[in-house]
């Protein structure tokens, strides 16, 4: 069964970096798929932040994209996601995926998803 | 980007009424289209793929239709299992998600 693990300080002080790492049991990451981050804000909808497939490439949403960064080890088997000088506003549930591939850039569908992790951004 | 317009909002339906949400594209997605429940508290979960196929041990009672821009999801007898909120979500292009659908019971 694929699992999927969130960790990270749940406080970031404003204009600091986010720094969550997913560990992936049950499945091997280079063995393929796409592995994504999803975030919500409290109360509100979910939000695409990025993916990334096995190989390294990359994929972000075009408001978060000047800063964020999607890394993968294989190694350990996980991956890891990194926001630059957050605000307020990046306060949200960080929710890591394994994403189905399809015939469409960054994968198609979330099939595996972590329980999620809070990450509240204040000083 | 490629926005996507969930409808309702939110509902409230009585146990055993049929339940249906629509979700329309800003362009054409053909069938690239998925839907989830997210129960509160916890991550959501793949319901249906594909616009129509239903995900692996997901009850028969929900199902999906449409193409191109109009999508729609169903489920066909409401249970009180089923109080959660619903998303679709485009693959077209980069990720995107409709606004969520917050289903009650009457």
């Amino acid at each position: 069964q694929v699992q999927l693990q969130e960790s990270g300080p749940g406080l970031v002080k404003p204009s600091e970096t986010l720094s969550l790492t997913c560990a992936v049991s049950g499945y091997s990451i280079s063995s393929g798929y796409y592995w994504g981050w999803i975030r919500q804000p409290p109360g509100k909808g979910l939000e695409w932040i990025g993916s990334i497939y096995h190989s390294g490439s990359s994929y972000y949403t075009p408001s978060l994209k000047s800063r964020v960064t999607i890394s993968v080890d294989t190694s350990k088997n996980q991956f890891s996601l990194q926001l630059s000088s957050v605000t307020a506003a990046d306060t949200a549930v960080y929710y890591c995926a394994r994403v189905y591939p399809g015939i469409t850039v960054a994968g198609a569908r979330f099939d595996y998803w972590g329980q999620g992790t809070l990450v509240t951004v204040s000083s | 980007d490629i926005q996507m317009t969930q409808s309702p909002s939110s509902l409230s339906a009585s146990v055993g009424d049929r339940v249906t949400i629509t979700c329309q594209a800003s362009q054409d997605i053909s069938n690239y289209l998925n839907w989830y429940q997210q129960k509160p508290g916890k991550a959501p979960n793949l319901l249906i793929y594909d616009a129509s196929n239903l995900e692996t041990g997901v009850p028969s009672r929900f199902s999906g239709s449409g193409s191109g821009t109009d999508f729609t999801f169903t489920i066909s007898s409401l249970q009180p299992e089923d109080i959660a909120t619903y998303y679709c979500q485009q693959y077209d292009n980069l990720p995107t998600f409709g606004g969520g659908t917050k289903v009650e019971i009457k």
